[in-house]
């Protein structure tokens, strides 16, 4: 079964400092794409980073990295140097390459940035 | 502009009523979605349009109908709904191929509450 788990419902960060927010997922394909979105309470979903399963390095984009871990299967983003407009729900996606347009999507980890 | 775009933002109808939500996307995309995200629960999708024609139906009761005119457009026609289908839509478009490495730029959604 395709499945992506989220296990941080909830998670604070000091401004400035960095945060990893968990996720992992499950596939039986052996090629997928890993996404995370960024959601603001005016409801967008914003695409942030992309991860392929066959990539040898990590993702960054900016302050944004991804800590991809094929063999347990996590895909975490890191931010760094978090700012206030970083406070959201962040969402992790994974789009198996048989799935089509499938993506599938985990509950999402709500982050507050403290000043 | 933004890339995607949805109206209305906000809609409160009664369950004999019929509406319908618009996206419009300015991408040159070939790929339209239908996403639901209900309080608590991961994002569902419900429709796919590939150039015009619909490859995906994840399911979706018939009181939701989807409507995809030419690739800039997308349509979903509510009528007879449930107070349960109360959520955020969201609509999504991407490059119109089932490769996994494919992002979707998302709507900012029509919040929707039936009475």
């Amino acid at each position: 079964a395709q499945k992506i788990t989220q296990t941080q419902p909830g998670m604070f960060v000091q401004e400035k400092e960095a945060v990893t927010l968990d996720c992992t997922y499950d596939t039986s394909d052996p090629s997928y794409g890993l996404f995370w979105y960024k959601q603001p309470s005016s409801g967008e979903m914003i695409f942030l980073i992309y991860q392929g399963s066959y990539d040898q390095q990590n993702a960054t984009e900016g302050r944004y990295s991804l800590n991809f871990q094929k063999a347990r299967k996590s895909a975490n983003l890191v931010i760094s140097a978090s700012q206030l407009g970083d406070s959201a729900m962040y969402f992790c996606a994974m789009r198996p390459y048989t799935g089509g347009f499938k993506t599938i999507f985990g509950a999402g980890t709500r982050l507050f940035v403290k000043a | 502009e933004t890339g995607v775009t949805q109206t209305p933002r906000h809609l409160v109808m009664g369950m004999t009523n019929k509406k319908s939500l618009k996206c419009e996307q300015h991408l040159g995309h070939n790929a339209m979605y239908w996403y639901k995200q209900s309080a608590k629960k991961p994002l569902e999708l419900m429709f796919v349009y590939n150039f015009k024609e619909q490859t995906e139906n994840n399911s979706v009761p018939s009181r939701f109908s989807p409507e995809c005119p030419n690739s800039s457009h997308l349509f979903l026609h509510l009528h007879t709904l449930q107070p349960e289908d109360s959520a955020l839509y969201l609509c999504a478009s991407s490059q119109a191929t089932g490769s996994s490495n494919t992002e979707a730029f998302f709507g900012q959604g029509t919040r929707l509450t039936v009475v």
